[in-house]
Protein backbone atom coordinates (compact mmCIF):
# COMPACT_ATOMS: atom_id res chain seq x y z
CA UNK A 1 0.00 0.00 0.00
CA UNK A 2 1.08 3.35 -0.33
CA UNK A 3 2.45 5.16 2.20
CA UNK A 4 2.29 8.59 3.40
CA UNK A 5 2.30 11.26 1.06
CA UNK A 6 4.04 14.98 1.93
CA UNK A 7 4.68 18.05 -0.26
CA UNK A 8 6.99 19.76 -0.53
CA UNK A 9 10.03 18.00 0.74
CA UNK A 10 11.88 21.14 1.27
CA UNK A 11 11.42 24.87 2.02
CA UNK A 12 12.84 28.02 2.62
CA UNK A 13 11.41 31.58 3.22
CA UNK A 14 12.22 34.04 5.04
CA UNK A 15 10.87 35.10 8.32
CA UNK A 16 7.40 37.03 8.28
CA UNK A 17 6.36 34.58 5.17
CA UNK A 18 3.48 32.64 5.01
CA UNK A 19 3.95 28.68 3.57
CA UNK A 20 1.55 25.61 3.73
CA UNK A 21 2.77 22.04 3.82
CA UNK A 22 0.27 19.06 2.56
CA UNK A 23 -0.41 15.15 3.23
CA UNK A 24 -2.49 12.65 1.65
CA UNK A 25 -2.66 9.90 4.87
CA UNK A 26 -3.01 5.80 3.98
CA UNK A 27 -5.85 5.17 2.37
CA UNK A 28 -8.63 4.57 5.18
CA UNK A 29 -6.57 5.90 8.01
CA UNK A 30 -9.14 7.89 10.13
CA UNK A 31 -6.77 9.62 11.89
CA UNK A 32 -4.20 12.57 11.01
CA UNK A 33 -1.13 14.02 13.29
CA UNK A 34 1.10 16.95 12.52
CA UNK A 35 3.74 16.78 14.22
CA UNK A 36 7.28 19.32 14.25
CA UNK A 37 10.75 17.86 14.46
CA UNK A 38 13.29 20.47 16.28
CA UNK A 39 16.55 19.53 14.94
CA UNK A 40 18.03 16.87 18.17
CA UNK A 41 14.78 16.16 19.07
CA UNK A 42 11.77 14.01 18.98
CA UNK A 43 8.52 14.92 17.22
CA UNK A 44 6.42 16.74 19.30
CA UNK A 45 2.48 16.82 18.60
CA UNK A 46 1.12 20.05 16.73
CA UNK A 47 -2.22 18.94 15.98
CA UNK A 48 -4.46 15.14 16.22
CA UNK A 49 -7.55 14.97 13.21
CA UNK A 50 -10.20 11.81 13.69
CA UNK A 51 -11.93 11.97 10.20
CA UNK A 52 -12.36 15.89 9.93
CA UNK A 53 -12.62 16.96 13.29
CA UNK A 54 -9.72 18.26 15.97
CA UNK A 55 -9.51 15.64 18.39
CA UNK A 56 -6.44 17.83 20.39
CA UNK A 57 -4.29 20.85 19.11
CA UNK A 58 -3.37 21.95 22.52
CA UNK A 59 0.03 21.98 21.42
CA UNK A 60 -0.26 24.17 18.02
CA UNK A 61 0.59 28.12 17.44
CA UNK A 62 -2.71 29.38 16.90
CA UNK A 63 -1.42 33.24 16.22
CA UNK A 64 0.31 31.79 13.84
CA UNK A 65 -0.30 28.08 12.32
CA UNK A 66 -3.40 26.33 11.12
CA UNK A 67 -4.74 23.45 9.95
CA UNK A 68 -7.96 21.94 8.42
CA UNK A 69 -8.64 18.50 7.00
CA UNK A 70 -11.23 18.98 4.89
CA UNK A 71 -13.43 15.70 3.94
CA UNK A 72 -11.78 13.45 6.33
CA UNK A 73 -8.12 12.95 4.04
CA UNK A 74 -5.89 15.21 2.77
CA UNK A 75 -4.60 17.75 5.00
CA UNK A 76 -2.80 21.04 5.41
CA UNK A 77 -0.78 23.08 7.99
CA UNK A 78 -0.47 26.25 6.88
CA UNK A 79 2.23 29.02 8.66
CA UNK A 80 1.81 32.91 9.13
CA UNK A 81 3.90 34.73 9.63
CA UNK A 82 6.95 32.01 10.06
CA UNK A 83 9.67 33.13 12.84
CA UNK A 84 13.21 32.09 12.88
CA UNK A 85 12.20 29.08 15.48
CA UNK A 86 9.66 27.60 13.07
CA UNK A 87 12.43 26.44 11.38
CA UNK A 88 12.30 22.23 11.61
CA UNK A 89 11.09 19.27 9.69
CA UNK A 90 6.88 18.69 9.74
CA UNK A 91 5.96 15.72 9.72
CA UNK A 92 2.32 14.13 8.68
CA UNK A 93 1.43 10.45 9.93
CA UNK A 94 -1.88 8.64 10.27
CA UNK A 95 -3.22 5.67 11.85
CA UNK A 96 -5.82 3.21 10.97
CA UNK A 97 -8.30 4.54 14.06
CA UNK A 98 -8.79 6.19 17.04
CA UNK A 99 -6.82 4.61 19.86
CA UNK A 100 -3.54 3.04 20.47
CA UNK A 101 -2.42 1.62 17.33
CA UNK A 102 0.93 2.08 15.63
CA UNK A 103 1.22 5.18 13.87
CA UNK A 104 2.92 5.77 9.90
CA UNK A 105 4.96 8.85 9.12
CA UNK A 106 5.49 10.30 5.79
CA UNK A 107 9.36 11.74 5.18
CA UNK A 108 8.48 14.91 6.26
CA UNK A 109 9.07 18.62 5.32
CA UNK A 110 11.99 20.43 5.90
CA UNK A 111 11.67 24.07 6.60
CA UNK A 112 14.50 26.88 6.53
CA UNK A 113 13.12 30.03 8.05
CA UNK A 114 15.55 32.85 7.35
CA UNK B 1 5.38 18.81 34.15
CA UNK B 2 5.51 15.33 32.31
CA UNK B 3 8.97 14.78 31.68
CA UNK B 4 10.23 11.60 29.01
CA UNK B 5 13.68 11.07 29.12
CA UNK B 6 16.25 8.63 27.03
CA UNK B 7 19.63 8.15 28.35
CA UNK B 8 21.78 9.02 26.02
CA UNK B 9 22.19 10.93 22.70
CA UNK B 10 24.02 8.53 21.51
CA UNK B 11 25.44 4.67 21.75
CA UNK B 12 28.26 3.57 20.06
CA UNK B 13 28.78 -0.41 20.11
CA UNK B 14 30.85 -3.50 18.37
CA UNK B 15 28.65 -5.27 15.65
CA UNK B 16 27.37 -8.30 16.95
CA UNK B 17 26.77 -6.98 20.56
CA UNK B 18 23.44 -6.37 22.59
CA UNK B 19 22.65 -2.62 22.40
CA UNK B 20 20.10 -1.56 25.16
CA UNK B 21 18.80 1.70 25.11
CA UNK B 22 16.37 3.25 28.20
CA UNK B 23 14.01 5.76 28.31
CA UNK B 24 12.45 7.16 31.81
CA UNK B 25 9.59 9.15 32.80
CA UNK B 26 8.37 11.12 35.52
CA UNK B 27 5.40 12.83 36.61
CA UNK B 28 3.38 10.26 33.21
CA UNK B 29 1.47 7.18 34.28
CA UNK B 30 1.67 6.08 30.73
CA UNK B 31 -1.21 3.31 29.47
CA UNK B 32 1.52 1.92 26.67
CA UNK B 33 4.81 2.80 25.41
CA UNK B 34 6.15 2.47 21.49
CA UNK B 35 9.08 2.44 19.84
CA UNK B 36 9.88 3.94 16.42
CA UNK B 37 13.21 3.78 14.58
CA UNK B 38 14.11 6.98 12.58
CA UNK B 39 16.67 7.26 9.80
CA UNK B 40 18.16 10.40 8.42
CA UNK B 41 15.99 12.45 6.41
CA UNK B 42 13.14 10.44 6.66
CA UNK B 43 10.36 9.51 9.21
CA UNK B 44 9.81 7.62 12.02
CA UNK B 45 9.08 3.65 11.59
CA UNK B 46 6.91 1.74 14.48
CA UNK B 47 8.57 -1.03 15.97
CA UNK B 48 6.94 -2.09 19.13
CA UNK B 49 4.14 -1.25 21.35
CA UNK B 50 4.03 -2.16 24.90
CA UNK B 51 0.91 -1.81 26.84
CA UNK B 52 1.20 -1.01 30.84
CA UNK B 53 -0.01 -4.69 31.60
CA UNK B 54 2.86 -6.06 29.82
CA UNK B 55 6.54 -6.74 30.82
CA UNK B 56 8.03 -7.75 28.04
CA UNK B 57 7.33 -7.92 24.46
CA UNK B 58 9.84 -9.56 21.60
CA UNK B 59 9.90 -9.13 17.90
CA UNK B 60 12.92 -10.93 15.89
CA UNK B 61 15.97 -9.38 17.17
CA UNK B 62 14.55 -6.44 19.53
CA UNK B 63 13.05 -6.57 23.34
CA UNK B 64 11.38 -4.73 24.79
CA UNK B 65 10.44 -4.37 28.72
CA UNK B 66 8.21 -1.86 30.56
CA UNK B 67 8.55 -1.04 34.48
CA UNK B 68 5.81 1.05 35.78
CA UNK B 69 7.69 0.66 39.17
CA UNK B 70 10.90 2.48 38.04
CA UNK B 71 9.07 4.51 35.57
CA UNK B 72 11.29 2.85 32.73
CA UNK B 73 11.46 0.65 29.22
CA UNK B 74 14.28 -0.70 28.32
CA UNK B 75 14.53 -1.36 24.06
CA UNK B 76 17.19 -4.21 23.39
CA UNK B 77 19.00 -5.28 19.74
CA UNK B 78 20.57 -8.53 20.23
CA UNK B 79 23.26 -9.21 17.87
CA UNK B 80 22.95 -5.99 16.69
CA UNK B 81 24.53 -4.85 12.80
CA UNK B 82 25.42 -1.69 10.90
CA UNK B 83 22.32 -1.77 9.62
CA UNK B 84 20.77 -1.04 12.56
CA UNK B 85 22.74 2.35 13.02
CA UNK B 86 19.89 4.79 13.52
CA UNK B 87 18.35 6.87 15.79
CA UNK B 88 15.84 5.44 18.04
CA UNK B 89 12.34 6.82 19.31
CA UNK B 90 10.52 5.98 22.42
CA UNK B 91 7.06 7.56 23.03
CA UNK B 92 4.58 7.57 25.57
CA UNK B 93 0.69 7.51 25.16
CA UNK B 94 -2.23 7.34 27.81
CA UNK B 95 -4.87 8.72 26.31
CA UNK B 96 -7.90 7.03 24.56
CA UNK B 97 -7.38 9.08 21.76
CA UNK B 98 -3.76 7.97 20.48
CA UNK B 99 -1.87 11.04 21.50
CA UNK B 100 2.04 10.36 21.58
CA UNK B 101 4.59 12.16 23.53
CA UNK B 102 8.23 11.20 22.12
CA UNK B 103 11.78 11.31 23.81
CA UNK B 104 14.45 12.81 22.46
CA UNK B 105 16.02 9.81 21.29
CA UNK B 106 19.29 8.11 20.99
CA UNK B 107 21.49 7.86 17.98
CA UNK B 108 22.78 4.32 18.31
CA UNK B 109 25.84 3.70 15.61
CA UNK B 110 26.41 -0.20 15.48
CA UNK B 111 30.73 -0.47 14.45
CA UNK B 112 31.81 -3.16 11.94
Amino acid sequence: EAGVAQSPRYKIIEKRQSVAFWCNPISGHATLYWYQQILGQGPKLLIQFQNNGVVDDSQLPKDRFSAERLKGVDSTLKIQPAKLEDSAVYLCASSLGRGRGEQYFGPGTRLTVT
Amino acid sequence: SQKIEQNSEALNIQEGKTATLTCNYTNYSPAYLQWYRQDPGRGPVFLLLIRENEKEKRKERLKVTFDTTLKQSLFHITASQPADSATYLCAFGGTSYGKLTFGQGTILTVHP
